[in-house]
Protein backbone atom coordinates (compact mmCIF):
# COMPACT_ATOMS: atom_id res chain seq x y z
CA UNK A 1 0.00 0.00 0.00
CA UNK A 2 1.42 3.38 -0.88
CA UNK A 3 1.94 5.81 1.25
CA UNK A 4 1.61 9.13 2.22
CA UNK A 5 2.40 11.56 -0.48
CA UNK A 6 3.13 15.60 -0.45
CA UNK A 7 3.54 17.45 -3.50
CA UNK A 8 5.77 19.74 -4.02
CA UNK A 9 8.48 18.75 -1.99
CA UNK A 10 10.68 22.04 -2.31
CA UNK A 11 9.56 25.63 -2.61
CA UNK A 12 10.69 28.82 -2.71
CA UNK A 13 8.85 31.84 -2.28
CA UNK A 14 8.74 35.56 -1.30
CA UNK A 15 6.92 37.94 0.90
CA UNK A 16 3.87 38.33 0.12
CA UNK A 17 3.45 35.40 -1.95
CA UNK A 18 0.96 32.52 -1.27
CA UNK A 19 0.91 28.73 -1.87
CA UNK A 20 -0.85 25.93 -1.82
CA UNK A 21 0.42 22.57 -0.59
CA UNK A 22 -1.09 18.77 -1.46
CA UNK A 23 -1.27 15.70 0.50
CA UNK A 24 -2.69 12.46 -0.75
CA UNK A 25 -3.70 9.94 2.48
CA UNK A 26 -2.86 6.38 2.18
CA UNK A 27 -5.87 4.87 0.79
CA UNK A 28 -8.59 3.88 2.70
CA UNK A 29 -7.59 7.23 4.94
CA UNK A 30 -10.15 9.56 5.67
CA UNK A 31 -8.11 12.14 7.80
CA UNK A 32 -5.75 13.94 6.93
CA UNK A 33 -3.98 16.34 9.21
CA UNK A 34 -1.08 19.10 8.95
CA UNK A 35 1.64 20.02 10.99
CA UNK A 36 4.61 22.83 10.65
CA UNK A 37 8.13 21.40 11.98
CA UNK A 38 10.58 24.06 12.27
CA UNK A 39 13.49 24.26 14.46
CA UNK A 40 12.24 26.59 17.29
CA UNK A 41 9.16 25.84 17.55
CA UNK A 42 9.08 21.50 16.88
CA UNK A 43 5.96 19.90 15.29
CA UNK A 44 2.93 21.85 15.87
CA UNK A 45 -0.29 20.89 14.78
CA UNK A 46 -2.31 23.15 12.18
CA UNK A 47 -5.95 21.37 11.20
CA UNK A 48 -7.74 18.12 10.42
CA UNK A 49 -9.88 17.03 8.41
CA UNK A 50 -12.26 14.46 7.95
CA UNK A 51 -14.60 13.35 5.60
CA UNK A 52 -14.12 16.88 3.74
CA UNK A 53 -14.67 18.91 7.17
CA UNK A 54 -11.94 20.30 9.37
CA UNK A 55 -12.25 19.22 12.61
CA UNK A 56 -10.29 20.03 14.60
CA UNK A 57 -7.58 23.23 14.35
CA UNK A 58 -4.90 24.07 16.11
CA UNK A 59 -3.42 28.06 16.58
CA UNK A 60 -2.46 29.42 13.90
CA UNK A 61 -3.52 32.63 12.16
CA UNK A 62 -6.13 32.48 9.36
CA UNK A 63 -3.85 33.02 6.84
CA UNK A 64 -3.09 29.19 6.61
CA UNK A 65 -6.28 27.63 5.10
CA UNK A 66 -7.52 24.02 4.30
CA UNK A 67 -9.12 21.85 2.45
CA UNK A 68 -10.31 18.23 1.91
CA UNK A 69 -11.87 16.73 -1.47
CA UNK A 70 -14.36 13.72 -1.88
CA UNK A 71 -11.34 11.30 -2.56
CA UNK A 72 -9.38 12.49 1.05
CA UNK A 73 -6.94 14.49 -0.37
CA UNK A 74 -5.50 17.44 1.33
CA UNK A 75 -4.88 21.15 0.34
CA UNK A 76 -3.12 23.41 2.70
CA UNK A 77 -3.02 26.88 1.65
CA UNK A 78 -1.23 29.96 3.55
CA UNK A 79 -1.76 33.61 2.45
CA UNK A 80 0.61 36.62 2.43
CA UNK A 81 3.69 34.52 3.52
CA UNK A 82 5.89 35.85 5.91
CA UNK A 83 9.24 35.34 6.70
CA UNK A 84 8.47 32.89 9.31
CA UNK A 85 6.73 30.82 7.45
CA UNK A 86 9.59 28.91 6.44
CA UNK A 87 8.97 25.43 7.69
CA UNK A 88 8.30 21.89 6.53
CA UNK A 89 4.55 21.16 6.30
CA UNK A 90 3.61 17.71 7.07
CA UNK A 91 0.89 15.99 6.51
CA UNK A 92 -0.50 12.56 8.20
CA UNK A 93 -3.10 10.51 7.62
CA UNK A 94 -5.50 8.14 9.39
CA UNK A 95 -8.42 6.17 9.56
CA UNK A 96 -9.98 8.77 11.02
CA UNK A 97 -13.10 6.96 12.24
CA UNK A 98 -11.92 6.70 16.20
CA UNK A 99 -9.60 9.12 18.04
CA UNK A 100 -6.58 6.48 18.34
CA UNK A 101 -5.59 5.77 14.68
CA UNK A 102 -2.46 6.15 14.39
CA UNK A 103 -1.29 8.71 11.71
CA UNK A 104 1.13 8.34 9.24
CA UNK A 105 3.16 11.00 7.84
CA UNK A 106 4.90 12.00 4.33
CA UNK A 107 8.20 13.04 3.62
CA UNK A 108 6.60 16.74 4.05
CA UNK A 109 6.90 19.44 1.86
CA UNK A 110 10.21 22.48 2.56
CA UNK A 111 8.93 25.74 2.65
CA UNK A 112 11.45 28.44 2.12
CA UNK A 113 9.99 32.09 2.13
CA UNK A 114 12.25 35.15 0.79
CA UNK B 1 0.57 25.51 29.24
CA UNK B 2 0.85 21.85 29.14
CA UNK B 3 3.03 20.42 26.41
CA UNK B 4 4.96 17.45 25.97
CA UNK B 5 7.91 17.24 26.53
CA UNK B 6 11.53 15.69 26.84
CA UNK B 7 14.17 15.16 29.19
CA UNK B 8 17.32 14.96 26.91
CA UNK B 9 17.94 16.78 23.44
CA UNK B 10 20.54 14.61 22.79
CA UNK B 11 21.57 11.03 23.88
CA UNK B 12 24.78 8.72 22.72
CA UNK B 13 24.87 5.01 23.32
CA UNK B 14 26.90 2.78 21.92
CA UNK B 15 26.23 0.01 18.91
CA UNK B 16 24.72 -2.89 20.53
CA UNK B 17 23.69 -1.36 23.92
CA UNK B 18 20.44 -0.82 24.87
CA UNK B 19 18.71 2.85 24.80
CA UNK B 20 16.06 4.14 26.86
CA UNK B 21 14.36 7.50 25.65
CA UNK B 22 12.43 9.77 28.36
CA UNK B 23 9.15 12.15 27.98
CA UNK B 24 7.66 13.78 30.40
CA UNK B 25 3.67 14.87 30.06
CA UNK B 26 1.86 17.52 31.53
CA UNK B 27 -1.67 17.16 30.88
CA UNK B 28 -3.19 14.47 32.83
CA UNK B 29 -6.45 14.09 30.13
CA UNK B 30 -4.01 12.60 27.58
CA UNK B 31 -4.83 9.13 26.66
CA UNK B 32 -2.55 8.07 23.73
CA UNK B 33 0.79 8.18 23.66
CA UNK B 34 2.87 7.40 20.08
CA UNK B 35 6.66 7.56 19.60
CA UNK B 36 8.31 8.72 16.80
CA UNK B 37 11.12 8.64 14.70
CA UNK B 38 12.42 11.29 12.12
CA UNK B 39 15.06 10.21 10.18
CA UNK B 40 17.13 13.42 8.05
CA UNK B 41 15.33 14.82 5.44
CA UNK B 42 12.18 12.45 5.94
CA UNK B 43 8.93 12.48 7.52
CA UNK B 44 8.60 11.26 11.14
CA UNK B 45 7.80 7.53 11.03
CA UNK B 46 5.31 5.51 13.46
CA UNK B 47 7.20 3.51 16.00
CA UNK B 48 5.10 2.11 18.92
CA UNK B 49 1.73 3.29 20.51
CA UNK B 50 0.15 3.07 23.61
CA UNK B 51 -3.38 3.82 25.47
CA UNK B 52 -3.38 5.34 28.95
CA UNK B 53 -5.44 2.08 30.25
CA UNK B 54 -1.62 0.30 29.55
CA UNK B 55 1.72 0.46 31.56
CA UNK B 56 3.38 -1.22 28.79
CA UNK B 57 3.72 -2.72 25.09
CA UNK B 58 6.16 -4.02 22.94
CA UNK B 59 7.10 -3.89 19.85
CA UNK B 60 9.99 -5.56 17.58
CA UNK B 61 13.10 -4.28 19.18
CA UNK B 62 11.43 -1.63 20.94
CA UNK B 63 9.18 -1.26 24.15
CA UNK B 64 7.33 1.46 25.69
CA UNK B 65 6.76 2.26 29.23
CA UNK B 66 4.00 4.56 30.77
CA UNK B 67 3.20 5.63 34.23
CA UNK B 68 0.52 7.56 34.55
CA UNK B 69 1.46 8.71 38.59
CA UNK B 70 4.52 10.92 37.61
CA UNK B 71 3.18 11.39 33.65
CA UNK B 72 6.04 9.88 32.39
CA UNK B 73 6.71 8.06 29.20
CA UNK B 74 9.71 5.84 27.40
CA UNK B 75 10.96 4.53 24.67
CA UNK B 76 13.37 1.66 25.01
CA UNK B 77 15.58 0.20 22.02
CA UNK B 78 17.51 -3.30 22.28
CA UNK B 79 20.46 -4.01 20.89
CA UNK B 80 20.52 -0.53 19.38
CA UNK B 81 21.95 -0.56 15.44
CA UNK B 82 23.29 2.28 13.51
CA UNK B 83 20.06 2.69 11.70
CA UNK B 84 18.91 3.79 14.65
CA UNK B 85 20.10 7.25 14.97
CA UNK B 86 17.45 9.86 14.25
CA UNK B 87 15.85 11.70 16.30
CA UNK B 88 12.73 10.68 18.27
CA UNK B 89 9.19 12.52 19.81
CA UNK B 90 6.89 11.42 21.61
CA UNK B 91 3.67 12.65 21.09
CA UNK B 92 0.13 12.73 22.92
CA UNK B 93 -3.60 12.96 21.77
CA UNK B 94 -6.29 14.05 24.10
CA UNK B 95 -9.46 13.07 24.79
CA UNK B 96 -9.46 10.13 22.60
CA UNK B 97 -10.83 12.44 19.75
CA UNK B 98 -10.10 13.75 16.81
CA UNK B 99 -7.86 16.65 18.21
CA UNK B 100 -4.46 16.99 16.77
CA UNK B 101 -1.13 15.37 18.45
CA UNK B 102 1.30 17.68 20.73
CA UNK B 103 4.83 16.76 20.06
CA UNK B 104 7.66 17.08 22.82
CA UNK B 105 10.93 18.56 21.29
CA UNK B 106 13.00 15.49 20.49
CA UNK B 107 15.79 13.75 21.47
CA UNK B 108 18.38 12.99 18.91
CA UNK B 109 20.01 9.00 19.13
CA UNK B 110 23.61 9.39 18.36
CA UNK B 111 24.82 5.59 18.23
CA UNK B 112 28.73 5.44 18.65
CA UNK B 113 30.60 2.47 17.04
Amino acid sequence: KAGVTQTPRYLIKTRGQQVTLSCSPISGHRSVSWYQQTPGQGLQFLFEYFSETQRNKGNFPGRFSGRQFSNSRSEMNVSTLELGDSALYLCASSLGTSGWGTQYFGPGTRLLVL
Amino acid sequence: GESVGLHLPTLSVQEGDNSIINCAYSNSASDYFIWYKQESGKGPQFIIDIRSNMDKRQGQRVTVLLNKTVKHLSLQIAATQPGDSAVYFCAENMGGGADGLTFGKGTHLIIQP
